[in-house]
């Protein structure tokens, strides 16, 4: 079974601080990674993917994996209550010929005015 | 189209009775998959297609499920005999290729009575 491991919070963090969320995976042919907001009620949305090893930025977000550690990370810098969502993680890995992408649970984050 | 459109919204059916739910792509997308969202879960895998063949259905839960895409374009997802633990949000996703980040659709919210 390929998983995808998220805390699922809640994240609470102070209006103008980095929230950091965390994912793991446990298959180690991952070859790309994303990050999903999901407002309350509403469909995820693609914020940021990464397919190598390091940092990449984009505004606010930055979004770092270590394929080593298996660790894939999202940073989001001065953050404001607009915010508030669950932040999805999601590895693609081979599967049967194609990119099979496997979701985590996500991980609720409250940004306090 | 402009993005992902899935229909109906709400469904609301008798258990035993046969429902289909359909999912309308971005136009040019060649990859289509379909999702079930529990409350506060991630999406969790049903099947892909890729253009019109159905590379994947290994998400599936049993043989009352099954889902098309005869022309490369809309797919429809059946489900027969509905049973109350089938009520979820199902969700549809496009993308340009397999591996690419998706474009979610509204999701139709299940609820079987």
């Amino acid at each position: 079974q390929k998983e995808v491991e998220q805390n699922s919070g809640p994240l609470s963090v102070p209006e103008g601080a980095i929230a950091s969320l965390n994912c793991t995976y446990s298959d180690r042919g991952s070859q790309s990674f994303f990050w999903y907001r999901q407002y309350s009620g509403k469909s995820p949305e693609l914020i940021m993917f990464i397919y190598s090893n390091g940092d990449k930025e984009d505004g606010r977000f930055t979004a770092q994996l270590n394929k080593a550690s298996q660790y894939v990370s999202l940073l989001i810098r001065d953050s404001q209550p607009s915010d508030s969502a669950t932040y999805l993680c999601a590895a693609a890995g081979r599967s049967g010929g194609y990119q099979k992408v496997t979701f985590g649970i996500g991980t609720k984050l409250q940004v306090i005015p | 189209g402009a993005g992902v459109s899935q229909s109906p919204r709400y469904k609301v059916t008798k258990r035993g009775q046969d429902v289909a739910l359909r999912c309308d792509p971005i136009s040019g997308h060649v990859s289509l998959y379909w999702y079930r969202q529990a409350l506060g879960q991630g999406p969790e895998f049903l099947t892909y297609f890729n253009y019109e063949a159905q590379q994947d259905k290994s998400g599936l839960p049993n043989d009352r499920f099954s889902a098309e895409r005869p022309e490369g374009s809309i797919s429809t997802l059946t489900i027969q005999r509905t049973e109350q633990r089938d009520s979820a949000m199902y969700r549809c996703a496009s993308s340009q290729g397999q591996g690419d980040g998706y474009t979610f659709g509204s999701g139709t919210r299940l609820t079987v009575v």
